[in-house]
């Protein structure tokens, strides 16, 4: 089966500053990858998603960025983060025929 | 485009009341139908899953969820609920041959009293 790690499960960083979120998937190969953003109230954002190394599309435009250097490794970055950041950070994927699985998040504070 | 409408943002109710959370989708093609929840600082966990067949899907924690096409309704629904069904459920669709992205509602959010 399916397993997602995120790390780290917290993060408190300052206006301005920058971020790397990491994830990665144990137990499939050449998955869809995806990030979402969740604000309270407001459910699941979807922020990007991979098919492939490389391969990225962005779903909203924003202060972020991601990557996919390795087939099972998503990374979400910004080179300057801003306060609307804030939030809870979920990677998920999916297989072929597959409901998207979910990590456990990243809480992503801005002072 | 395809939008998610879950109705109510909050449902109390006491400890072993029967509970119905609804959701109402809008597409202009078929979709595949999602329940997740989602327990206080973890992710998603799937509950269960319309894609075809039986309109009647039942999946895990003793949950169930009527897909009604004419109304455009998957409805979950619990019998009897526990404590430990407090969480946030989610409601989301998919349209197949969309790279298996999900469009999800804002969520209701259950608690469980005693």
């Amino acid at each position: 089966s399916q397993t997602i790690h995120q790390w780290p499960a917290t993060l408190v960083q300052p206006v301005g500053s920058p971020l790397s979120l990491e994830c990665t998937v144990e137990g499939t190969s050449n998955p869809n990858l995806y990030w979402y953003r969740q604000a309270a109230g407001r459910g699941l954002q979807l922020l990007f998603y991979s098919v492939g190394i490389g391969q990225i599309s962005s779903e909203v435009p924003q202060n972020l960025s991601a990557s996919r250097p390795q087939d099972r490794q998503f990374i979400l970055s910004s080179k300057k983060l801003l306060l609307s950041d804030s939030g809870f950070y979920l990677c998920a994927c999916s297989g072929v025929d597959q409901p998207q699985h979910f990590g456990d998040g990243t809480r992503l504070s801005i002072l | 485009a395809q939008s998610v409408t879950q109705l109510d943002s909050q449902v109390p109710v006491f400890e072993e009341a029967p509970v119905e959370l609804r959701c109402n989708y809008s597409s202009s093609v078929s979709v595949y139908l999602f329940w997740y929840v989602q327990y206080p600082n973890q992710g998603l966990q799937l509950l269960l899953k319309y894609l075809s067949g039986s309109t009647l899907v039942k999946g895990i924690n003793g949950f169930e969820a009527e897909f009604n096409k004419s109304q455009t309704s998957f409805h979950l629904r619990k019998p009897s609920v526990h404590i430990s069904d407090t969480a946030e459920y989610f409601c989301a669709v998919r349209v197949p041959g969309s790279n298996y992205k999900l469009t999800f509602g804002k969520g209701t959010l259950l608690t469980v009293n005693p």
